[in-house]
């Protein structure tokens, strides 16, 4: 079965502790993104890679951090550093570098108190 | 600033209405304009447009582009329950990045 997946499902952590969440597929696609989603706004990208050991910052890239040593996973670290980290974060991916119709996974609900 | 703004943000209808959601749009170097799907997790894609004029359909959602008033329109016809869901509208621009507007809260009552 092909698709993206994301782990954990739900988060929680204290203030003050990076966090790391996990993104991975099985698509052979080249470009994944990270975005995160808050009630009433739209998705927001946080930083984006089009191809291997290579990635952008997106809108709202400010305490977050990512790597890209595989093409099948694109974990994203969430830093002590980000004010309001609360959120809804998803991950997607697309084929040719970019273009075309993202394809996305399932979520993860992080909650930090 | 790029912004992709969407309307209504929500709506309530009964089941057999007919929905037609808007987006407009204003970005640089626009290449295309999707519309996507979000029931509890993740978007599923609808639609991807291109080109201005030429509608696209799936079964009772169709979609078409108007790119000479920067906007689209997503309509849903004999609606169920089952169409309950956030519509997202994204457009695709520069670096193949997508900005999305805040979405459409659709509520179908029996």
């Amino acid at each position: 079965d092909g698709g993206i997946t994301q782990s954990p499902k739900y988060l929680f952590r204290k203030e003050g502790q990076n966090v790391t969440l996990s993104c991975e597929q099985n698509l052979n696609h080249d470009a994944m993104y990270w975005y995160r989603q808050d009630p009433g706004q739209g998705l927001r990208l946080i930083y984006y890679s089009q191809i291997v050991n290579d990635f952008q910052k997106g809108d709202i890239a400010e305490g977050y951090s990512v790597s890209r040593e595989k093409k099948e996973s694109f974990p994203l670290t969430v830093t002590s550093a980000q004010k309001n980290p609360t959120a809804f974060y998803l991950c997607a991916s697309t084929s040719q570098q970019g273009k075309g119709e993202q394809y996305f996974g399932p979520g993860t609900r992080l909650t930090v108190t | 600033e790029d912004k992709v703004v969407q309307s209504p943000l929500s709506l309530v209808v009964h089941e057999g209405d007919t929905v037609t959601l808007n987006c407009s749009y204003e970005v640089t170097n626009f290449r295309s304009l999707l519309w996507y799907k979000q029931e509890k997790k993740a978007p599923t894609f609808l639609f991807m447009l291109t080109s201005s004029g030429i509608e696209k359909k799936s079964g009772r959602l169709s979609s078409i582009l108007d790119k000479k008033e920067l906007s689209s329109i997503l309509n849903i016809t004999a609606t169920q329950t089952g169409d309950s869901a956030i519509y997202l509208c994204a457009v695709e621009y520069n670096d193949y990045k997508l900005s999305f507007g805040a979405g459409t809260t659709v509520t179908v009552r029996a």
